[in-house]
């Protein structure tokens, strides 16, 4: 299985500053069609899972800009601009290239 | 508006079986490649079960720990997906995710095993 090592598992910033959280996978997760399935989602407290970056860089549906994805074969960061409140909870990498399906161990974002 | 609705969960003994039911609407779900997830109490999150659309013959795919125990299904007439769970185990105990790939998930349902 495809192992995604997800750093740091905790941040704590001020509102207003910007994070970055970076995500490795054991292989390259370029697929056969020339597309890499890395995506990114965001579990708010009390909530399930919300996809929030596609495909390395494409923000998900009512994702603000202030997020923004890069990367690529084995190598890959979430950026947020300007962290704001709302962004608190636990961001998770997940490959969808090879199967089975494997997730990160999440980083947790608290609000200083 | 995309809706996913799970039901199903509980508590039950080792061994014993569960259906999770997923009602959804909203999107044209007879093409959707449909998704279970879980969630264990540690909050690690872990792919369980996929089925294709009637397109694909509905071909299904589990995780390793899963095959042979869970069933993934699902009834277009009903826009609705269902996992049954038998012989389960402790270690089976999570919040159950449907979702549609990583798009669209559900509230989530707790299944829990203990004696």
């Amino acid at each position: 299985d495809v192992v995604m090592t997800q750093t740091p598992p905790s941040l704590s910033v001020a509102i207003g500053q910007s994070v970055s959280i970076s995500c490795k996978s054991s292989q390259s997760l370029v697929y056969s069609d020339g597309k890499t399935y890395l995506h990114w989602l965001l579990q708010s407290p009390g909530q399930s899972p919300k996809l929030l970056i596609y495909q390395v860089s494409n923000l998900g549906s009512g994702v603000p800009d202030r997020f923004s994805g890069t990367g690529s074969q084995k190598d890959f960061t979430l950026k947020i601009s300007r962290v704001e409140a709302e962004d608190l909870g636990v961001y998770y990498c997940v490959q969808a290239t090879h199967f089975p399906l494997t997730f990160g161990s999440g980083t947790k974002l608290e609000i200083k | 508006e995309v809706q996913v609705l799970e039901s199903g969960g509980g508590l039950v003994q080792p061994g014993n079986s569960l259906k999770l039911s997923c009602a959804t609407s909203g999107f044209t779900f007879s093409t959707a490649w449909m998704y279970w997830y879980r969630q264990f109490p540690e909050k690690r999150l872990e792919w369980v079960a996929r089925i294709k659309a009637k397109s694909n013959n509905y071909a299904t795919d589990y995780t390793e720990s899963v095959k042979g125990r869970f069933t993934i299904s699902r009834d277009d007439s009903k826009s609705s997906i269902y996992l049954q769970m038998n012989n389960l185990k402790e270690e089976d105990t999570a919040i159950y995710y449907c979702a549609y790939y990583f798009d669209y998930w559900g509230q989530g349902v707790m299944v829990t095993v203990s004696s």
